[in-house]
């Protein structure tokens, strides 16, 4: 299963953007990207996927290189709610039934006031 | 709607003793994945279930089990309990199988053994 590289934390300023990179250079054809984040106490919750192109939803914007081999979760303006540990994780669209869906350390991000 | 409920929320055992922990996805949903998050750690896959049947399980001893129901609810039991099962056992439900499907994780039972 190819494997994602994060940071292990981040600090941002309140009410700025945040960027959280996220990379996986052995990336397959058939390798959706995934963001959760686990707020403190809570179980994961599900933040934005994509394959090829940026998507953009109410809660981020993900950016997707154009060799697919990194991506970037954009938070465009951080709240003190966004504090939370945030997994880039791979989901093969061809390994149904084998899938074996496991989630990193993931990058621990702190917001600053 | 309700979420992904488990229980029972938080539970004390000791070593070598058995629990049994619950989870029941949400309405629709057939899919039940398990994970377990020791303290400072990722999240772990144990086991995926869909439509009654174990799909796949992670690296975990024969000790750890489950089941689901035909009501789609599940079980996560653990046998001969040891210090390092000391953890946050979540589950998470799917309506879809497949690399698009967004899983909805309740918000676990916190597992210690003393």
């Amino acid at each position: 299963d190819a494997k994602t590289t994060q940071p292990n934390s981040m600090e941002s300023n309140e009410e700025e953007p945040v960027h959280l990179p996220c990379n996986h250079s052995t990336i397959s054809g058939t390798d959706y990207i995934h963001w959760y984040r686990q707020l403190p106490s809570q179980g994961p919750e599900y933040v934005i996927h994509g394959l090829t192109s940026n998507v953009n939803n109410r809660m981020a914007s993900l950016a997707i290189a154009e060799d697919r081999k990194s991506s970037t979760l954009i938070l465009h303006r951080a709240t003190l709610r966004d504090a939370a540990v945030y997994y880039c994780i791979l989901r093969d669209v061809s390994n149904f039934g084998n899938e074996k869906l496991t989630f990193g350390t993931g990058t621990r991000l702190t917001i600053i006031p | 709607e309700a979420g992904v409920t488990q229980s029972p929320t938080h539970l004390i055992k000791t070593r070598g003793q058995q629990v049994t922990l619950r989870c029941s996805p949400i309405s629709g949903h057939t899919s039940v994945y398990w994970y377990q998050q020791a303290l400072g750690l990722g999240l772990q896959f144990l086991l995926w279930y869909d439509e009654g049947e174990e799909r796949n399980r992670g690296n975990f001893p024969p000790r750890f089990s489950g089941r689901q129901f035909p009501n789609y609810s599940s079980e996560l039991n653990v046998n001969a309990l040891e210090l390092e099962d000391s953890a946050l056992y979540l589950c998470a439900s799917s309506l879809w199988v497949g690399a698009t499907g967004e899983l909805f994780f309740g918000e676990g039972s916190r597992l210690t053994v003393l």
